[in-house]
């Protein structure tokens, strides 16, 4: 199952550079989310949109900056990050139905991106 | 206080035999979704099952099924004939109703991290 694909796999970077992620969904959805998942904690939701327009910040950092140019595509722009942000990055999408709520609106996630800020 | 609360941190299970992950969950909300993912160690987040708030029977796919008990708040899953490709970590989630328009994010709990023996 390739619905939601997520690169790089494994990113090293030091605190100063600047890198994206990206993630594609081939599902045909029209939510997509990224989440963190750091060693020994729950994955954190950081950002979430819906028709493209992101509809919740969890307080995330500004030097994480999400970009979502159409339902398709998913970025995150990483720059100055500090190691604590060493994480894996996972990319989510779903398909919201605004006048229900039910199993349609499961998330379906990507492979995820290893990160480790040196 | 943490809305999902997984007990078990590790388990160990024989071949063959069947597995109860436990859940619990808190929420004032009457209308919510749980969620059950499977994360192998490749780390992609696998959707193995969805109860709704409002279902009248506990949900089932394969040999995967939930025992839902709601006036407890618990959504334990349950493997039937465990293999040993079930070796994984399992996480319990929620959705809300909340202000997303329908794109909320999930609450996950620390996860259960079961191998399953030979």
């Amino acid at each position: 199952e390739t619905g939601v694909t997520q690169t790089p796999r494994h990113l090293v970077m030091g605190m100063t550079n600047k890198k994206s992620l990206k993630c594609e969904q081939h599902l045909g959805h029209n939510a997509m989310y990224w989440y963190k998942q750091s060693a020994k904690k729950p994955l954190e939701l950081m950002f979430v949109y819906s028709l493209e327009e992101r509809v919740e910040n969890n307080s995330v950092p500004s030097r994480f900056s999400p970009e979502c140019p159409n339902s398709s595509h998913l970025f995150l722009h990483l720059h100055t990050l500090q190691p604590e942000d060493s994480a894996l990055y996972l990319c989510a999408s779903s398909q919201v139905h605004r006048t229900g709520f039910g199993s349609g609106d499961t998330q379906y996630f990507g492979p995820g991106t290893r990160l480790t800020v040196l | 206080a943490q809305k999902i609360t997984q007990t078990q941190p590790g388990m160990f299970v024989q071949e063959k035999e069947a597995v109860t992950l436990d859940c619990t969950y808190d929420t004032s909300d009457p209308s919510y979704g749980l969620f059950w993912y499977k994360q192998p160690s490749s780390g992609e987040m696998i959707f193995l099952i969805y109860q709704g708030s409002y279902d009248q029977q506990n949900a089932t796919e394969g040999r995967y099924s939930l025992n839902f008990q709601k006036a407890r708040k618990s959504a334990n899953l349950v493997i039937s004939a465990s293999q040993l490709g079930d070796s994984a970590m399992y996480f319990c989630a929620m959705r809300e109703r909340g202000s997303g328009g329908g794109a909320d994010g999930l609450t996950f709990g620390k996860g259960t991290h079961l191998i399953i023996q030979p």
